[in-house]
């Protein structure tokens, strides 16, 4: 079974300073991982994903995530947070056998201050 | 290409009513999902289908049925509404079910059940 947990529903950073949004999964098979985006009363929309290979994945907007099997964690960062990055983002993890089913954290806002 | 479309975009229903959601994409995918998001939880799976025809349960699934008879439309409906309901409905499709496969995110449906 697969599951996902984001530790921390809210984040807050200035403006310039580093974003980190914490995720960790757990998957009985090798796990495929996906960070999205959602701005408000819009759809998800992907950030980066992991399937195989170099376990640092960079992806738009300046975000990137590293995959560490040993810590089951798949971490997303940012060097410097622009206001426009403030929005809602989801973790999600999906095995290659359960018919392309994904499972979602509960999600972290992000707030950039001015 | 205007991607995945979802119809209506927004839709108030007294409890009892029924109500079908539906949901078009024009990129000749063959899966596609119907996921339910609620305050403080992350997306999860009400029904998905794996091609023309062909539907599946999916984490969360009772109140609600599915159709897929054309390989672009996936519709959802609520026979008999209940305020449970009320959540914002996404539908996502995706080329293959590999796993590593983007899945893309229509803009969603506001439902609100009275």
């Amino acid at each position: 079974a697969q599951s996902v947990t984001q530790l921390g529903s809210h984040v807050s950073v200035s403006e310039g300073a580093l974003v980190l949004l914490r995720c960790n999964y757990s998957s009985s098979v090798p796990p495929y991982l996906f960070w999205y985006v959602q701005y408000p009363n819009q759809g998800l929309q992907l950030l980066l994903k992991y399937t195989t290979g170099a376990t640092l994945v960079k992806g738009i907007n300046g975000f990137e995530a590293e995959f560490k099997k040993s810590e089951t964690s798949f971490h997303l960062t940012k060097p410097s947070a622009h206001m426009s990055d403030a929005a809602e983002y989801f973790c999600a993890v999906r095995e290659y056998t359960n018919a392309g089913k994904s499972t979602f954290g509960d999600g972290t806002t992000l707030t950039v201050k001015p | 290409n205007a991607g995945v479309t979802q119809t209506p975009k927004f839709r108030v229903l007294k409890t009892g009513q029924s109500m079908t959601l539906l949901c078009a994409q024009d990129m000749n995918h063959e899966y596609m999902y119907w996921y339910r998001q609620d305050p403080g939880m992350g997306l999860r799976l009400i029904h998905y289908s794996v091609g023309e025809g062909t539907t599946a349960k999916g984490e969360v699934p009772d109140g609600y049925n599915v159709s897929r008879l054309k390989k672009q439309n996936f519709l959802l409906g609520l026979e008999s509404a209940a305020p449970s309901q009320t959540s914002v409905y996404f539908c996502a499709s995706s080329y293959r079910a590999s796993g590593e496969e983007t899945q893309y995110f229509g803009p969603g449906t506001r439902l609100l059940v009275l």
